[in-house]
């Protein structure tokens, strides 16, 4: 069965910090997607990662997909209160748990 | 363009009704995927549909829950008799094709249906 490990599970930072948030699995994946939730709202997909070592960025996000495919991380530089939020990794089916970001003003 | 359509927003029930939560896809889109939110965690997985085929229901209890995706109209999340255990919030995401490596993106999810059981 695979499984997607998210840590930390809560994180509450100042505005202006950095933050990384990492997504493993012992499972080799095609491909790794990552999402935001807002309280009320469903996930909306920031990324999609496919190939092994990859690195996306969005403006303040920076996300790597591991060498291995087994696993990814959600880099924010200098946080700002709008990145509040759930932010989920997922691969094929299944999600992890979460991971709940609140950035204070 | 429409996104997914889930409705109703919330729905309330009490112990022992059904609860019919409906999803409608992006245009285009012919994959349905349905997962369970409990507060503060993450998706679980239920079921994955296309018209008129469950291609995995891995997810989905065994007893009350059924899903359909016809080949007319939105895809339906039944859940019998409903128990207080069955309040969460249920979403429906879609895709265009079945998600694969050469495919450059996720899902599109609707903004969920909210079940109370009271």
């Amino acid at each position: 069965t695979q499984l997607l490990e998210q840590s930390p599970q809560f994180l509450s930072i100042q505005e202006g910090e950095n933050l990384t948030v990492y997504c493993n699995s012992s499972s080799v994946f095609s491909s790794l997607q990552w999402y935001r939730q807002e309280p009320g709202e469903g996930p909306v997909l920031l990324v999609t990662v496919v190939t092994g070592g990859e690195v996306k960025k969005l403006k303040r996000l920076t996300f790597q997909f591991g060498d291995a495919r087994k696993d990814s991380s959600l880099h924010i530089t200098a946080a700002q209160p709008g990145d509040t939020g759930l932010y989920l990794c997922g691969g094929k089916l299944i999600f992890g748990q979460g991971t709940t970001l609140q950035v204070k003003p | 363009n429409a996104g997914v359509m889930q409705n109703p927003r919330h729905l309330v029930r009490r112990r022992g009704q059904e609860a019919r939560l409906r999803c409608s896809p992006m245009k285009g889109h012919s994959h349905v995927y349905w997962y369970r939110q409990l507060p503060e965690e993450g998706l679980k997985f239920m079921v994955y549909l296309q018209k008129e085929n469950i291609i995995d229901e891995s997810g989905m209890p065994k007893e009350r829950f059924s899903a359909e995706f016809p080949k007319e109209g939105p895809s339906i999340l039944r859940i019998q008799q409903v128990v207080r255990g069955d309040s969460a919030a249920y979403f429906c995401a879609s895709s265009p094709a079945a998600l694969s490596p050469v495919a450059n993106y996720g899902y599109t999810f609707g903004s969920g249906t909210r079940l109370t059981v009271v």
